[in-house]
């Protein structure tokens, strides 16, 4: 079983939708959870950061973390065009230990 | 974030020659550098863990006399692919972190894009 699972999708929305994307994990002592956005051919940008269970919202995305569940979600509202790309989750149970990373879910955006 | 950038954003060599891959971290000192390999359509796969002035500590299955990786300076690592093989085609990215990080944090460098020949 890997450490981390996301489907890759690919998904395909109209613009204005709110988007879900999500990853399940196997390891309960993580304790980080990010997401990444990664525009074709260059590194992935850090877009959310959470530290255990909970919700953050910045701007129109929100992160939720369910460690009861080993489930994180990235909901994106008003999706743009500019919002296509690949979305990676990724988690570690802090104090240097490695992250994980799923696979990745690309995203299109539709005008 | 921070600012990390990456050269050469992208190469095409031929089979059996040596690339080399810069990484520098601008706006701050990384003890720690990472170095990730993504496979289209596939995520990123750490290859090695390199602290300052230190060797580099490889993941299984990566050949530490292939890749060979450089720390020598708290904003420069390096990552030699030595004898390169179509195989080695990929995207190589590098991720630094500072001391007073606890890791709870990643942040990236552009990517190089090797396609060899």
């Amino acid at each position: 079983q890997k450490e981390v699972e996301q489907d890759p999708g690919p998904l395909s929305v109209p613009e204005g939708a709110i988007v879900s994307l999500n990853c399940t994990y196997s390891n309960s002592a993580f304790q980080y959870f990010m997401w990444y956005r990664q525009y074709s051919r260059k590194g992935p940008e850090l877009l959310m950061y959470t530290y255990s269970s909970g919700n953050k919202e910045d701007g129109r995305f929100t992160a939720q973390v369910d460690k009861s569940s080993k489930y994180i979600s990235l909901f994106i509202r008003d999706s743009q065009p500019s919002d296509s790309a690949t979305y990676l989750c990724a988690m570690s149970a802090g104090g240097g230990n490695q992250f994980y990373f799923g696979t990745g879910t690309s995203l299109t955006v539709i005008p | 974030g921070a600012v990390v950038s990456q050269h050469p954003s992208w190469v095409i060599c031929k089979s059996g020659t040596s690339v080399k891959i810069e990484c520098r971290s601008l706006d701050f000192q990384a003890t720690t550098m990472f170095w990730y390999r993504q496979f289209p359509k596939q995520s990123l796969m750490l290859m090695a863990t390199s602290n300052e002035g230190s060797k580099a500590t490889y993941e299984q299955g990566v050949e530490k006399d292939k890749f060979l990786i450089n720390h020598a300076s708290l904003t420069l690592s390096t990552l030699t692919v030595t004898s390169a093989h179509p195989e080695d085609s990929s995207f190589y990215i590098c991720s630094p972190t500072s001391g007073s990080s606890s890791y709870n944090e990643q942040f990236f460098g552009p990517g190089t894009r090797l396609t060899v020949l």
